[in-house]
């Protein structure tokens, strides 16, 4: 079975600098997908950024990148200039990519803090 | 609608009663996802629909928990005999059903049960 681990279970970050999301995660599949969720206290989760297993490029959208490490079954998070509005907690998660039913397998989460 | 919607957003019961949590899915979505989310928790699956498809109910937690998808779109998630370690957020998702396209989640009804 897939898992997905989030091992900082609460992290801080000043405004304006850069903090690393960890997360690893276990499966025997050579395709899939990985994600990075934010929920605010809204709780309505919104996707950030999304990772084929495929394709060797890290995904990046505007200050979020990630470092995918295939071969480590490593997936972190980079957020660059920190803004007030980043703060929430970031979900990892795991789709396989022939799976029976695709759903998405969620790591405990990570708490970000932003310091002003 | 634009999204998915969950009603109630938030809703108190005693222990022991009956609840119903109801998702509408976005229009033309063959694929339906219900999560629960407790305190300190990540979300953790319970039932999947997909199409005309047999449901996944592999991450229902005990008979309690039942869930039924009407025609295809509108889901209710039925929880009997409530307990206070059904207190959580309950998550609903849609999507297209194909390997890596969207989610799309819900916010979310908050269950206490006192």
């Amino acid at each position: 079975a897939q898992t997905v681990t989030q091992s900082q279970p609460e992290m801080s970050v000043q405004e304006a600098e850069t903090v690393t999301l960890s997360c690893t995660y276990d499966t025997s599949e050579s395709d899939y997908y990985l994600f990075w969720y934010k929920q605010p206290p809204s709780r309505q989760m919104i996707l950030v950024i999304r990772q084929e297993a495929y394709k060797q490029q890290n995904a990046t959208e505007n200050r979020f990148s990630v470092n995918f490490q295939k071969a480590a079954k490593s997936f972190s998070l980079k957020i660059s200039d920190s803004q007030l509005g980043d703060a929430a907690m970031y979900f990892c998660a795991y789709s396989g990519y022939r799976g029976a039913t695709n759903k998405l397998i969620f790591g405990t989460g990570t708490l970000l803090a932003v310091q002003p | 609608g634009a999204g998915v919607s969950q009603s109630p957003s938030n809703k108190v019961t005693e222990k022991g009663k009956d609840v119903e949590l109801r998702c509408d899915p976005i229009s033309g979505h063959t694929a339906l996802y219900w999560y629960r989310q407790s305190l300190g928790q990540g979300l953790e699956f319970l039932i999947y629909f997909q199409g005309n498809s047999a449901p996944d109910k592999s991450g229902l937690p005990s008979d309690r928990f039942s869930a039924e998808r009407t025609g295809g779109s509108v889901s209710t998630l039925t929880i009997q005999r409530t307990q206070q370690e059904d207190s959580a957020v309950y998550l609903c998702a849609s999507s297209s059903g194909l390997a890596g396209l969207l989610w799309y989640f819900g916010p979310g009804t908050r269950l206490t049960v006192t």
